[in-house]
């Protein structure tokens, strides 16, 4: 019983570098996402998406891309990693709507450190 | 501009005691508030949600209480116990919209 697996559990990079956090689920959801968060702001979405082929931006989604080739999947590309974007991040799936019974469950986190 | 503003920061509470945490919002479209429980290290989970419809929500120790015209919303922890030590976030968001907005959490010390 998976659930929502994100790797990696920790990484440092560097100013300019790119990567990818992955992210799959095995629940079969529609709803997938990406949220960060900082200390004092709570979590933030970064995108989203709501079935294969369909992606959309939340709140923060500059400096980062997504895309959504199959159900289970939902990697997130940092392009060039700035400072700013030194954050914890998680991954989360739902069926949809992700409200009346619902849940939203959540990965354990990506900690990413940009130096 | 933070869409759900959320306090304490922080709350230390004796076994035993009522923990309660506050919420406020401004966008009257939101209709589903949520709250998460977040364990050190781990990721945030469901613990009780209400819809604007009903004024109190109660699932085993823990209540929202949801007042819409003042546009608060709160979670009531009674009887609170040391492994409630938690951060918890309220949430809204409106039909369709697909962006639950949190709050900025607040860190429970339940203390024996």
């Amino acid at each position: 019983n998976a659930g929502v697996t994100q790797t990696p559990k920790f990484q440092v990079l560097k100013t300019g570098q790119s990567m990818t956090l992955q992210c799959a689920q095995d629940m079969n959801h529609e709803y997938m996402s990406w949220y960060r968060q900082d200390p004092g702001m709570g979590l933030r979405l970064i995108h989203y998406s709501v079935g294969a082929g369909i992606t959309d931006q939340g709140e923060v989604p500059n400096g980062y891309n997504v895309s959504r080739s199959t159900t289970e999947d939902f990697p997130l590309r940092l392009l060039s990693a700035a400072p700013s974007q030194t954050s914890v991040y998680f991954c989360a799936s739902s069926q949809t709507p992700y409200r009346d019974g619902n849940t939203i469950y959540f990965g354990e986190g990506s900690w990413l450190t940009v130096v | 501009q933070q869409q759900v503003k959320q306090s304490p920061q922080s709350l230390i509470v004796q076994k035993g005691g009522i923990s309660i945490i506050n919420c406020a919002y401004e966008n009257t479209a939101f209709d589903y508030f949520p709250w998460y429980q977040q364990f050190p290290g781990k990721g945030p989970a469901l613990l009780i949600a209400i819809r604007p419809d009903v004024s109190e929500k109660k699932e085993g120790r823990f209540t929202i209480s949801f007042n819409k015209s003042a546009k608060q919303f709160s979670l009531h922890i009674m009887d609170s116990q040391p492994g409630d030590s938690a951060t918890y976030f309220c949430a809204a968001d409106q039909t369709g919209a697909n962006n639950l907005f949190f709050g900025t959490g607040t860190r429970l010390t339940v203390i024996p």
